[in-house]
């Protein structure tokens, strides 16, 4: 697609349940990027693939989160137990490389909201 | 690891003046730097990036940035703001072999008429 694009814009759920976010790159970007922006604070680095794989996912809190990318186009943010605290805008970004030296093109963001 | 300190949280401007958007970054190395703009419900639009080379960039939207590393710096400038400049500007460093940008806590910018 013409730029990145992320499903659902807005959750609201309850303490407890699982929830899912869906992030569909610009076509060709080989690297998708999850970051986490909580109120007042930049956005924070989650989890990157290179692929299909996950590259590095320093970033995710706890084993309470996970993401996927199992054809390497299309990546699923998955929370399971949510928790108030994990209230944020959640952005997805993806880029032609890896390399450092690569432009990161970001969604609008999924806003989800703990009750 | 890299950091990132934008020391002004706000920054009001009135409309036709200039405006400079400070950045200090942290980083052993050479790094890569950005500025993204956020507007209310929208995700991040980079303004400029600095790889290497003339340490003056241009960006769109009539932007600067000068990366000066005695100071560890990476200033953002324009010289007339309009009042649709107004919005969240994050300042994001890079490195290379690290595939990850690492994003400062953000200046809001309000413009006066």
């Amino acid at each position: 697609g013409a730029g990145v694009s992320q499903t659902p814009s807005n959750k609201v759920t309850e303490k407890g349940k699982y929830v899912e976010l869906r992030c569909d790159p610009i076509s060709g970007h080989t690297a998708l990027y999850w970051y986490r922006q909580s109120l007042g604070q930049g956005p924070e680095f989650l989890i990157y693939f290179q692929g299909t794989g996950a590259a590095d996912d320093s970033g995710l809190p706890n084993d309470r989160f996970f993401a996927v990318r199992p054809e390497g186009s299309v990546s699923t943010l998955k929370i399971q137990r949510t928790e108030r605290g994990d209230s944020a805008v959640y952005l997805c970004a993806s880029s032609l490389s890896s390399s450092g030296a690569n432009v990161l093109t970001f969604g609008a963001g999924s806003r989800l909201t703990v009750l | 690891a890299q950091s990132v300190t934008q020391p002004d949280i706000h920054i009001t401007v009135s409309e036709g003046a200039s405006l400079e958007l400070r950045c200090n970054y942290s980083y052993g190395a050479t790094p890569y730097l950005f500025w993204y703009v956020q507007s209310p419900g929208q995700g991040l639009q980079l303004l400029l990036k600095y790889f290497s080379g003339d340490t003056l960039v241009q960006g769109i939207k009539g932007f600067e940035a000068e990366f000066k590393r005695s100071q560890s710096s990476f200033n953002l400038r324009k010289p007339s703001v309009h009042w649709s400049d107004a919005a969240e500007y994050f300042c994001a460093v890079g490195a290379q072999g690290y595939s990850t940008l690492t994003f400062g806590k953000g200046t809001m910018l309000l413009v006066s008429p």
